[in-house]
């Protein structure tokens, strides 16, 4: 069966500097993978998606970055962050026209 | 451009008494539907799709939702909660742009008392 993981789970960084958060998807073949973040009492924004290695489609600008070396995995970067880079990242994965996503556990980080 | 709005940010209710938790979206062209529901510093998990056929939807845990195109809502019910309900819900609606990006609405906390 397909698994998703995401690490870490928390992470409590200072401002300026640098962010690097991992995703994997175990289980399937060549999966679209998506970075969505959910702030304080608000809903999800999609931030970045990939259809395939070194492929990175970019929702919204911003101060993060995100890359995809191998065909499951998916990584989210920052050089320096900012206070509102704050909030609960979470990866997906989907594959097939019309279907769910699958979300990992997330990541909640704090910038202080 | 599509949208999802959800009308109730909070919904209080009481241990087995019924609730409804209310999805409207927008989109010009035919639409896939779907409820997530995410427990504390979780992540996010399918309860129900719609992608076409039966209007009335049934998930997981003794949820069921139904869509009406007249209406342009997808209403998420259950008959009778439980403490365990308590959680953030989420209706999303499939991205037209392809590569099956969800749209999502701000969420719906759920608390259920007892």
């Amino acid at each position: 069966s397909q698994t998703i993981h995401q690490w870490p789970a928390t992470l409590v960084q200072p401002v300026g500097s640098p962010l690097s958060l991992e995703c994997t998807v175990e289980g399937t073949s060549n999966p679209n993978l998506y970075w969505y973040r959910q702030a304080a009492g608000r809903g999800l924004q999609l931030l970045f998606y990939s259809v395939g290695i070194g492929q990175i489609s970019s929702e919204v600008p911003q101060n993060l970055s995100a890359s995809r070396p191998q065909d499951r995995q998916f990584i989210l970067s920052s050089k320096k962050l900012l206070l509102s880079d704050s909030g609960f990242y979470l990866c997906a994965w989907g594959v097939g026209d019309n279907s769910p996503l699958h979300f990992g556990n997330g990541t909640r980080l704090t910038v202080t | 451009a599509q949208s999802v709005t959800q009308l109730d940010s909070q919904v209080p209710v009481f241990e087995e008494a019924p609730v409804e938790l209310r999805c409207n979206y927008s989109s010009s062209v035919s639409v896939y539907l779907f409820w997530y529901v995410q427990y504390p510093n979780q992540g996010l998990q399918l309860l129900l799709k719609y992608l076409s056929g039966s209007t009335l939807v049934k998930g997981i845990n003794g949820f069921e939702a139904e869509f009406n195109k007249s209406q342009t809502s997808f209403h998420l019910r259950k008959p009778s909660v439980h403490i365990s309900d308590t959680a953030e819900y989420f209706c999303a609606v499939l991205s037209l742009g392809g590569y099956n990006k969800l749209i999502f609405g701000a969420g719906t906390r759920l608390a259920v008392h007892p």
